[in-house]
C-alpha cells in the first residue's frame, strides 16, 4: 500500500496567520492516464470530511480561494494564506492513484 | 444538490451481519462510481471498497475482501455494502462517497459498531 505521510501532526496557528500542511507519497502518484490524483480534505469536529482540492491543485467550488495546493511526484503541500477561526478540523491528503486508495494521518489545526 | 444518506448502521455482535444503504439524490447515479470509506472514531480514514457505475466491476480492501460485498441498484439510485462475519475491528463510521479516485462527496456516515 502506498503510505501517505503527512506534517505537522498538530498545527496550532494564530488568526490571520498562514498556515501550510506536507504530505509525502511512498511512490509517485501520477497515474498512468496522466492525471496526479492527490486530494485534501478538511473535517471539521463532528462533520464527514468535505473535499477542499482534487488533483494536486484544483479547488472545488464554494472553498476559500485562502486555500491553495500544489506539488509533483510524490511531494505536495496544503496551503492556507490566513487562517481563520472556521478552518480549525483535521485535514487529510488521499491518493486515488495506487489501490488501495490511502489517506495520510492527518494534520489536526487549531487557533493558538 | 448533491445528497448521500447512509442508513443501515448499529451493533452487532462479533461474527453477524449487517447491511448500509446509501441514497443518492442531486445527480445522475448511474453516471458515477461509488465507494465505501470508513473511520474508527478520533482515528483516520481507510478506503474499504468501490463499485462502477454499472455494477459489474468492483474492489475491496483486504482488510474486508471475502466478507464485505459492494452492490448498487441504479433505478433506486442506491448503493449497499453487505457486511458478513463481522469482527470488532470493523466497529467505525461508515461514509458512502462519491466517485474513486477524487471522491468529491461524502454522506454523513452511519456508525457500526461490533461488539459482544
Amino acid at each position: 500500500d502506498v503510505v501517505m505521510t503527512q506534517s505537522p501532526l498538530s498545527l496550532p496557528v494564530t488568526l490571520g496567520q498562514p498556515a501550510s500542511i506536507s504530505c509525502r507519497s511512498g511512490q509517485g502518484l501520477v497515474h498512468s492516464d496522466g492525471n496526479t490524483y492527490l486530494n485534501w480534505y478538511q473535517q471539521r469536529p463532528g462533520q464527514s470530511p468535505r473535499r477542499l482540492i482534487y488533483r494536486v491543485s484544483n479547488r472545488d467550488s464554494g472553498v476559500p480561494d485562502r486555500f491553495s495546493g500544489s506539488g509533483s511526484g510524490s511531494d505536495f503541500t496544503l496551503k492556507i494564506s490566513r487562517v481563520e477561526a472556521e478552518d480549525v478540523g483535521i485535514y487529510y491528503c488521499m491518493q486515488g492513484t495506487h489501490w488501495p486508495f490511502t489517506f495520510g494521518q492527518g494534520t489536526k489545526l487549531e487557533i493558538k | 444538490q448533491v445528497q448521500l444518506v447512509e442508513s443501515g448502521g448499529g451493533l452487532v455482535k462479533p461474527g453477524g451481519s449487517l447491511r448500509l444503504s446509501c441514497a443518492a439524490s442531486g445527480f445522475t447515479f448511474s453516471g458515477y462510481y461509488m465507494s465505501w470509506i470508513r473511520q474508527v472514531p478520533g482515528k483516520g480514514l481507510e478506503w474499504v471498497s468501490f463499485i462502477s457505475s454499472d455494477g459489474t466491476a468492483m474492489k475491496y480492501a483486504d482488510s474486508v475482501e471475502g466478507r464485505f460485498t459492494i452492490s448498487r441498484d441504479n433505478a433506486k439510485n442506491s448503493l449497499y455494502l453487505q457486511m458478513n462475519s463481522l469482527r470488532a475491528e470493523d466497529t467505525a463510521v461508515y461514509y458512502c462517497a462519491r466517485e474513486v479516485k477524487t471522491a468529491g462527496y461524502w454522506g454523513q456516515g452511519t456508525l457500526v459498531t461490533v461488539s459482544s
